[in-house]
């Protein structure tokens, strides 16, 4: 089945304690992306990939790092995480040259940031 | 200025009823495409349909279409015959350009069908 994996689902962590949120594709999709969600402000692109070794900023990237080395992989790092990066995180990927385009999106992952 | 507008924050229908949801864009490239997403309670994000640019007519998936307004740059939901099933979070969102899969979103509207 062709889809998007994202872990953990959620995760409770303490300010400060590094962390990794996993993402896998299994469509062979050049493309992927991390956003977050808040309430009120939709979703917000955190960082992208076009493909592996090229990854570039989004909208709100500070405090975020990502890394590309595989094609399927795409995990988001918060280094030193902060309240408020609260939120809820998707990741996403997509094929460019589609007549769509359209995003993938994994299920999502609730973090909280104590 | 914001590239994609949902001026409604929640909207209520009745089961059975058709319902619309607003989208306005902005955009100066020529080629892009519209996106609605939806969002149940459960939080997975579930594509529900696409037009492009350059599409003539207007797209349809279902119970979904989409009234495209190009010269208006809106692109609303319609929902027909909604079901209690539609009570979700509803995002809007717009690329820009091809080959470059980048989605930016709208704020949303919250629809809540009632029996």
């Amino acid at each position: 089945e062709a889809q998007v994996t994202q872990n953990p689902r959620y995760l409770i962590t303490v300010t400060g304690k590094k962390l990794t949120v996993t993402c896998s594709q299994n469509m062979n999709h050049e493309y992927m992306s991390w956003y977050r969600q808040d309430p009120g402000l939709g979703l917000r692109q955190i960082y992208y990939s076009m493909n592996v070794e090229v990854t570039d900023k989004g909208d709100v990237p500070e405090g975020y790092k990502v890394s590309r080395k595989e094609k399927r992989n795409f995990p988001l790092i918060l280094e030193s995480p902060s309240p408020n990066q609260t939120s809820l995180y998707f990741c996403a990927s997509s094929s460019p040259g589609t007549k769509e385009e359209k995003l993938f999106f994994g299920s999502g992952t609730q973090l909280s940031v104590l | 200025a914001q590239k994609i507008t949902q001026t409604q924050p929640g909207m209520f229908v009745q089961e059975k009823e058709a319902v619309t949801l607003d989208c306005t864009y902005d955009t100066s490239d020529p080629s892009y495409g519209l996106f609605w997403y939806k969002q149940p309670s459960s939080g997975e994000m579930i594509f529900l349909i696409y037009q492009g640019s350059y599409d003539q007519q207007n797209a349809t998936e279902g119970r979904y279409s989409l009234n495209f307004q190009k010269a208006r740059k809106s692109a609303n939901l319609v929902i027909s015959a909604s079901q209690l099933g539609d009570s979700a979070m509803y995002f809007c969102a717009m690329r820009e350009g091809f080959g470059y899969s980048t989605l930016t979103f709208g704020k949303g509207t919250m629809l809540l069908v009632s029996p």
